[in-house]
């Protein structure tokens, strides 16, 4: 399996706190990604990072954050939680030398947000 | 931009049935094929993987899965379903040809597989 670490593995917050979910990996892959998952929707991409410090944005990146300041480490961060970000937040990484290549993913994040 | 159409939300079969998930994609040349597999709780796991070169793929635990480019479909089968197969099941797809900093899969809704006993 793929070294790829989640933490917290769940999280019950308070609407308008703020939130960072961490996400680790052993495997020096360049590509980080993170998703929400919810009923209904399947996988939505929130951000991505594409090497240190570059990141840019996905489908649902809207109340979103994410920084990469080590190529071990993807952290997603909700400036202000909201009852729309209650969601099962999933981190995956890639290498994608030449082209989109298969992703690997963390065990999840399940986020409550009341 | 690509776009991944798994009709199928909730599909049942019987333990050592055969099984066939259906994946539609769109895109105007020939995409990067993915299939996924997630147990309840859990991460992704890839099944297999399409490229280019044989149409018909192999993966993990009896899975595979023929691309099929005038159907524009990218179909999961597996001959006899074990009730340890009860999961959701995802497509994804790539653009080959996006450039370095864009490499991004676009994922199905998912099937979701009840076996029975």
């Amino acid at each position: 399996d793929a070294g790829i670490t989640q933490s917290p593995r769940h999280k019950v917050t308070e609407t308008g706190t703020p939130v960072t979910l961490r996400c680790h990996q052993t495997e020096n892959h360049r590509y980080m990604y993170w998703y929400r998952q919810d009923p209904g929707h399947g996988l939505r991409l929130i951000h991505y990072s594409y090497g240190v410090k570059d990141t840019d944005k996905g489908e649902v990146s809207d109340g979103y954050s994410v920084s990469r300041s080590k190529t071990e480490d993807f952290l997603l961060t909700l400036e202000s939680a909201t009852s729309s970000q209650t969601s099962v937040y999933f981190c995956a990484i890639s290498e994608a030398s030449g082209g989109p290549g298969e992703q690997y993913f963390g065990p999840g994040t399940r986020l409550t947000v009341t | 931009a690509q776009s991944v159409t798994q009709p199928d939300i909730h599909i049942t079969v019987s333990e050592g049935a055969s099984l066939e998930l259906r994946c539609n994609y769109s895109y105007g040349a020939t995409p990067y094929l993915f299939w996924y597999v997630q147990s309840p709780g859990q991460g992704l796991q890839l099944l297999l993987k399409y490229f280019s070169g044989d149409t018909l793929v192999q993966g993990i635990k009896g899975f595979e899965a023929e691309f099929k480019r005038s159907q524009s479909s990218f179909n999961l089968r597996k001959p006899s379903v074990h009730w340890s197969d009860a999961a959701e099941y995802f497509c994804a797809v790539g653009d080959p040809y996006s450039g370095a900093g864009s490499y991004q899969l676009t994922f199905g809704k998912g099937t979701k597989l009840s076996v029975i006993p």
